[in-house]
């Protein structure tokens, strides 16, 4: 089993709709969880981070945590072409730890 | 804020030479992270510094790799004899402080290609 998991599409969503995104992570104990937005050929670029139970909203992009359950989501609502990208999910897995251990990302495209 | 920087953005060379990449993190920020990414696949830990000093070092990282962050502000990596599976594109990124939840921010990577 991966420590960090997402199916990795490609997802395909109609321009306006909504683009629901899924991670699921082996360790309890995990900490600190975030969303990398990450473009062809560009770097990541983090969109959200997350640490506690429950819903984080920043305009159109909501996270949610649910360490029960060992499972993270992004949401992206109204979503637009430009949101079309592959998202990473990243976990901290123990405490203490520093680096981050990535899932292999969705590819998320946007049809206008 | 300047963002973190990487250099060169493309090196191209045959097996077996040896190539140096280098990272200016963010000003002021302490932790400094080094990633390998290969096709399809999430960035992979490869080291973390907490400003000079280098606390963390994947298993991926063999001996022929080396990383220096000698003065705790920009890092080089070296890849010594190089070989086809170190083409990737290396990452750096730095956070802030000294906890593992503060974000890390990526610089725009450095990519090799072994020929």
């Amino acid at each position: 089993q991966k420590e960090v998991e997402q199916n990795s599409g490609p997802l395909s969503v109609p321009e306006g709709a909504i683009a629901s995104l899924n991670c699921t992570y082996s360790d309890r104990g995990s900490q600190s969880f975030f969303w990398y937005r990450q473009y062809s050929g560009k770097s990541p670029e983090l969109i959200m981070s997350i640490y506690s139970n429950g819903d984080k909203e920043d305009g159109r992009f909501t996270a949610q945590l649910n360490k029960a359950s060992q499972y993270v989501s992004l949401l992206i609502r109204d979503s637009q072409p430009s949101d079309s990208a592959t998202y990473l999910c990243a976990v901290t897995l123990i405490q203490g730890a520093q680096k981050l251990v990535f899932g292999q990302g969705t590819r998320l495209t946007i049809n206008p | 804020d300047t963002g973190v920087s990487q250099n060169p953005r493309h090196k191209i060379t045959k097996r077996g030479q040896n190539v140096t990449f280098r990272c200016d993190p963010i000003s002021e920020h302490n932790r400094l992270y080094w990633y390998r990414q290969t096709l399809g696949q999430g960035p992979e830990f490869l080291t973390y510094f907490q400003n000079e000093a280098q606390l963390e070092k994947s298993r991926l990282l063999s001996d022929r790799f080396s990383a220096e962050r000698p003065k705790g502000s920009f890092s080089t990596l070296e890849i010594q004899r190089t070989e086809q599976g170190d083409s990737a594109m290396y990452l750096c990124a730095s956070g802030e402080g000294a906890v593992s939840n503060q974000p890390q921010h990526f610089g725009d990577g450095t990519r090799l290609s072994i020929l």
